[in-house]
């Protein structure tokens, strides 16, 4: 139990164009879903983090209107990057958890490459 | 200021040795600690989690101890793989709060 997909796992997009990622919780209830990147040899960072039908809360620095999340359901969430350019290029992870103090569940990962 | 650091940053070992990575955090209020192994291009799979109780838990080859009092963990594997290759990561909870993670030790394992 307790599985997190994203499709898909890797993308190549030219700059310029917006591309969206998809995390789905396979097997229960996401109240929250938390989006991720991570550079080479680097922690995840914390981008944003998103409650079903309300907008999504983003970290300082993260830009909201480039980075657009919508979790419009307990099992999905989006994550489109608009306009995207070479420093976009990374690896996206969402998780995912049921409530509050419950753990999260981190999905595999989408490598992001903008040409 | 909430940080977790990881110890060492990288680390070779040869097949079928044991290995211990570190972990300090100085993150408050303490929830729990988790470990977790990252393969390359994939997402973080959980190996243990431990609340402020918990000194040692065990998953099958890898046991992580905590020392809430000097807010260290450690994790030890024991008889190494090559598939243990990967990165390990410390993360630690506050609660209903964004975790806060280390930035990993990258294990290799030769043979």
């Amino acid at each position: 139990g307790a599985v997190v997909s994203q499709h898909p796992s890797w993308v190549i997009c030219k700059s310029g164009t917006s591309v969206k990622i998809e995390c789905r919780s396979l097997d229960f209830q996401a109240t929250t879903m938390f989006w991720y990147r991570q550079f080479p040899k680097q922690s995840l960072m914390l981008m944003a983090t998103s409650n079903e039908g309300s907008k999504a809360t983003y970290e300082q620095g993260v830009e909201k209107d480039k980075f657009l999340i919508n979790h419009a359901s307990l099992t999905l969430s989006t994550l489109t990057v608009t306009s995207a350019h070479p420093e976009d290029s990374s690896f996206y992870i969402c998780s995912a958890r049921t409530s509050g103090y419950s753990e999260q569940f981190f999905g595999p990962g989408t490598r992001l490459t903008v040409l | 200021k909430n940080q977790v650091e990881q110890s060492p940053q990288s680390l070779i070992i040869l097949e079928g040795k044991n290995c211990t990575l570190q972990c300090n955090y100085t993150v408050s209020p303490f929830s729990n600690l988790r470990w977790y192994k990252q393969d390359t291009g994939r997402g973080p799979v959980s190996l243990t989690i431990m609340t402020f109780s918990e000194n040692t838990k065990s998953n099958g080859r890898y046991t992580a101890t905590l020392d809430a009092d000097t807010k260290q963990s450690s994790l030890h594997i024991t008889a190494s793989q090559l598939s243990d290759s990967a990165s390990y990561i410390c993360v630690v909870s506050k609660g209903n709060t964004p975790l806060v993670f280390g930035k990993g030790t990258r294990l290799s394992v030769i043979a």
